[in-house]
């Protein structure tokens, strides 16, 4: 069955990075791009990027544009969403989530909390 | 970038009522519209996509219409497992997706 897996909660200091991983199982993971997604608490859901798992190619939203990384690693079914210069108001739950190519996100990690606090 | 705008906020209704729920964007997404359900704690669930067709294994009570820049998602027979925040998002216009900001329906 298809699973994405994330890694575990942060805690981060203002203006450090955080890196999340989200390994992929149960299907060909080159076949289907993988965005994130954040949501900030008690908020709604805010989109991050997309990453092509296969060329590794990416397209990040305009507000992110300047400190978000995303990155795959074939060998292990991983895709990375590093993100820096952190503040506050990036405390919220990451998603990642896989892209069903014909519309919409059909499978989603479990999440990731990151803590942003001084 | 394109905004995505629900209504109501909070939809209170009734076991067994009809709830209908509006997305609208401000420009046109044709009919590149999704919806999803998400509960407390969980990751978002999808519902709905190509504004209309239901995701695997959705139920008929929940279906999707609209295009361009008008959608509507609408839960008949609801039940008090269908309380949760429905969200809308358009994808791939612009290589951007972008969700709206949510409806709470309370049964």
């Amino acid at each position: 069955q298809v699973q994405l897996v994330q890694s575990g909660a942060e805690v981060k200091k203002p203006g450090a990075s955080v890196k999340v991983s989200c390994k992929a199982s149960g299907y060909t993971f080159t076949a289907y791009y993988i965005h994130w997604v954040r949501q900030a608490p008690g908020q709604g859901l805010e989109w991050m990027g997309i990453i092509h798992p296969s060329g590794g190619s990416t397209s990040y939203a305009q507000k992110f544009q300047d400190r978000l990384i995303m990155t795959r690693d074939t060998s292990t079914s991983t895709v990375y969403m590093e993100l820096s210069s952190l503040r506050s108001d990036d405390t919220a739950l990451y998603f990642c989530a896989r892209d069903t190519r014909f519309g919409g996100f059909d499978f989603w990690g479990q999440g990731t909390l990151v803590a942003v606090s001084s | 970038e394109i905004v995505m705008t629900q209504s109501p906020a909070t939809l209170s209704v009734s076991p067994g009522e009809r709830a209908t729920l509006s997305c609208r964007a401000s420009q046109s997404v044709s009919n590149y519209l999704a919806w999803y359900q998400q509960k407390p704690g969980q990751a978002p669930r999808l519902l709905i996509y190509g504004a209309s067709t239901r995701a695997t294994g959705i139920p008929a009570r929940f279906s999707g219409s609209g295009s361009g820049t008008e959608f509507t998602l609408t839960i008949s027979g609801l039940q008090s497992e269908d309380s949760a925040v429905y969200y809308c998002q358009q994808y791939n216009v612009w290589l951007t997706w972008t969700f709206g900001q949510g409806t709470k329906v309370e049964i």
